[in-house]
This record gives C-alpha cells, structure tokens and sequence, in this order.
C-alpha cells in the first residue's frame, strides 16, 4: 500500500505557484519523498526527490518538514502543460527497490 | 536526465496472439527493469521486478506465464504477453534505475505502451 496522502485535485490559476501537499506520517529515517507526474496517455515523469533538506531544481522546489511527516511541492510559474497527475512516494534508497503509486493529485491548471 | 525507451508505444492484436513490448535504458544501464500496469483513470499497478541475467519476480495475481519478461542485457528488458485477451488490453509501462546512481536511486519511466487486443 502507498505510504501517502495527497488530496485528489486541485486548481491553479496560471502563471501563479501551485502548492500540492503530500503526508507521510508513517516515513522511516532512511525514506526519501519522491514527485512524479502523468501527464495524461505518458509515462511518470521525475520532478524531484529529497531526504531532509529542502531541494530545488529547474523544474520545481520540495519542502520537507522538520519532522518528514509532510512536504510539499511547489511550482512556482504553473503553465497549461504543468496540468497533469502528481505522485508523492516515500521509498528507502535501496538499489532494486520498486516504487508504489497512490492515486496521486490531478492539477489543473486554469488558463 | 536519463531516458527510457518503450516500443511499440500502440500495437493492436487479435485475440490468441502474443505480442512484445521493449523496454530500452537509452543513455545508461540497469540491473533491474520495472513493469507496471494502469488503467483508464486508475494508478500505476506494478507488475513485476526484472533482473538482469535472472528471473523475474512478479507480483501476486500477476501470471508469469502470460506475462513473460526477459531482461537480457542492461539497457533491455521485455515483456511479451501470451495468448493476449480483450482484458488484457491496457497501458504498459516500464522503468529502469541507473546502475550508477549517487542521489538516492530515482527511477525513469519509459513512455508507456497501449495494448489493444481485438
């Protein structure tokens, strides 16, 4: 079973910021967060991925908790092609270990 | 980033036949190959884990005698479903994970392929 819980859906207006949470309440000390994306008919997607520091990279940022229980993902600029399924996975990172997807978030970005 | 490779993205099949998908790691190589089910709206279901120069290990309920997977070199795995079904039509997809990977072994995902059994 999926470790997390990200709400279904959410709307974003474009051009503005959209922040989609993620809990993880359960997440071990060797866990890392995970994003990836569907856009609709494609394959995930790799967004970003963390431990314990906050980390940003060309296409998003991720905030961790102090306490790892939660993070959230941020896109700063959203565009009419950032509309797609989120998915937030907590996995050890062990060599060969398989990723278990949730139902994710569907973000709608509106123009 | 690294790219992963699915061919054919859409194939159509008569019932009764078998048909193959493959899974390329274009600028890396990897051990082990994921493969996962999804259908219309749904999340992705993983399938089974392939290992390089080994078998696979599939997941409970999925047939391994339907769903034969091959992972014969680093940059290749394939799946190849046998005496295909109208319920056996679905999207596909596979994911690889760089062998040599410093940041928390991510994983990349092919495109995915549409199988229509008819």
């Amino acid at each position: 079973d999926a470790k997390t819980t990200q709400p279904p859906s959410m709307d974003c207006a474009e051009g503005r910021a959209a922040n989609l949470p993620c809990n993880h309440s359960t997440i071990s000390g060797n866990e890392y967060v995970y994003w990836y994306r569907q856009i609709h008919s494609q394959g995930p997607q790799y967004i970003i991925h963390g431990l314990k520091n906050n980390e940003t990279n060309e296409m998003a940022s991720l905030i961790i908790t102090e306490d790892r229980k939660s993070s959230t993902l941020i896109l700063p600029h959203a565009t009419l092609r950032d509309t797609a399924v989120y998915y937030c996975i907590v996995r050890v990172g062990n060599y060969g270990q398989n990723f278990v997807f949730g139902p994710g978030t569907r973000l709608s970005v509106l123009p | 980033g690294a790219v992963v490779s699915q061919h054919p993205s859409r194939v159509i099949c008569k019932s009764g036949t078998s048909v193959k998908i493959e899974c390329r790691s274009l600028d890396f190589q990897a051990t082990t190959m994921f493969w996962y089910r999804q259908f219309p709206k749904k999340s992705l279901m993983l399938m089974a884990t392939s290992n390089e120069g080994s078998k696979a290990t599939y997941e409970q309920g999925v047939e391994k005698d339907k769903f034969l997977i091959n992972h014969a070199s680093l940059t290749l795995s394939t799946l190849t479903v046998t005496s295909a079904h109208p319920e056996d039509s679905s999207f596909y997809i596979c994911s690889a994970r760089p062998i040599r990977d410093d940041s928390g072994n991510t994983i990349y995902f092919g495109e995915g392929s549409w199988l229509t059994v008819v």
